[in-house]
């Protein structure tokens, strides 16, 4: 079936590093978003992109979605230990009408 | 004002019993989502909700599966002769319909099979 893939699946960072997860699918997306779940937490949405090539800053996170729709990324800038968790991008495959596709999730660790 | 609520918090059967987990969606959500989400693992997609039909039912994982919803509200997932690979943390969101709009999601009900 349709799937939008994320990767890594994994990545352990030392605080002050940044950090990046990638979001990919096989067919357009009639928008993207994005989760953060806290360690013992449920997610927690951070934002919304719709149009090609959009950017969005929220603070150290950068957003962004591909020219063609089909990929998007989550930048952090100088991780802090209050970043861990697992972000997860979900698809919007059929503008509504079918439910969001999520990733499986990218676990982010900083070391201090 | 509230958000998505579930309960119970913390679940614990033994195999073959059926457990029933509940969801209350923000008032005036008209869609609702049951994920589960296994120990380390991603949100698997169960069953969505637009008011009270079901048009995507394809994620339930067997026929011991099922859910149901009252109205624009209240939501069952029932689960019957449970299994030990049920074991899992059942996350519910709610949201306004159309792809647009963020899910709100509950605490979740996690669930132990003995």
């Amino acid at each position: 079936g349709q799937q939008v893939m994320q990767i890594p699946q994994y990545q352990h960072v030392q605080e002050g590093e940044d950090f990046t997860t990638y979001c990919n699918s096989s067919t357009t997306l009639s928008n993207i978003q994005w989760y953060k779940q806290r360690p013992g937490g449920h997610p927690v949405f951070l934002i919304q992109l719709v149009k090609s090539g959009e950017v969005k800053k929220q603070k150290r996170l950068t957003f962004q979605f591909g020219e063609a729709k089909k990929n998007s990324s989550l930048h952090i800038t100088a991780t802090q230990t209050t970043d861990v968790g697992t972000y997860f991008c979900a698809g919007d495959l059929n503008s509504g009408n079918t439910p969001l596709v999520f990733g499986k999730g990218t676990r982010l660790s900083v070391i201090a | 004002g509230a958000g998505v609520s579930q309960s119970p918090s913390n679940k614990v059967t033994e195999k073959g019993k059926d457990v029933e987990l509940r969801c209350d969606p923000i008032s005036g959500h008209t869609a609702l989502y049951w994920y589960r989400q296994r120990l380390g693992q991603g949100l698997e997609f169960l069953i969505y909700f637009q008011g009270n039909s079901a048009p995507d039912k394809s994620g339930l994982p067997s026929d011991r599966f099922s859910a149901e919803r009252t109205g624009e509200s209240v939501s069952t997932l029932t689960i019957q002769r449970t299994q030990q690979e049920d074991s899992a943390v059942y996350l519910c969101a709610s949201g306004l319909a159309g792809g647009l709009n963020e899910q709100f999601f509950g605490p979740g009900t996690r669930l132990t099979v003995l």
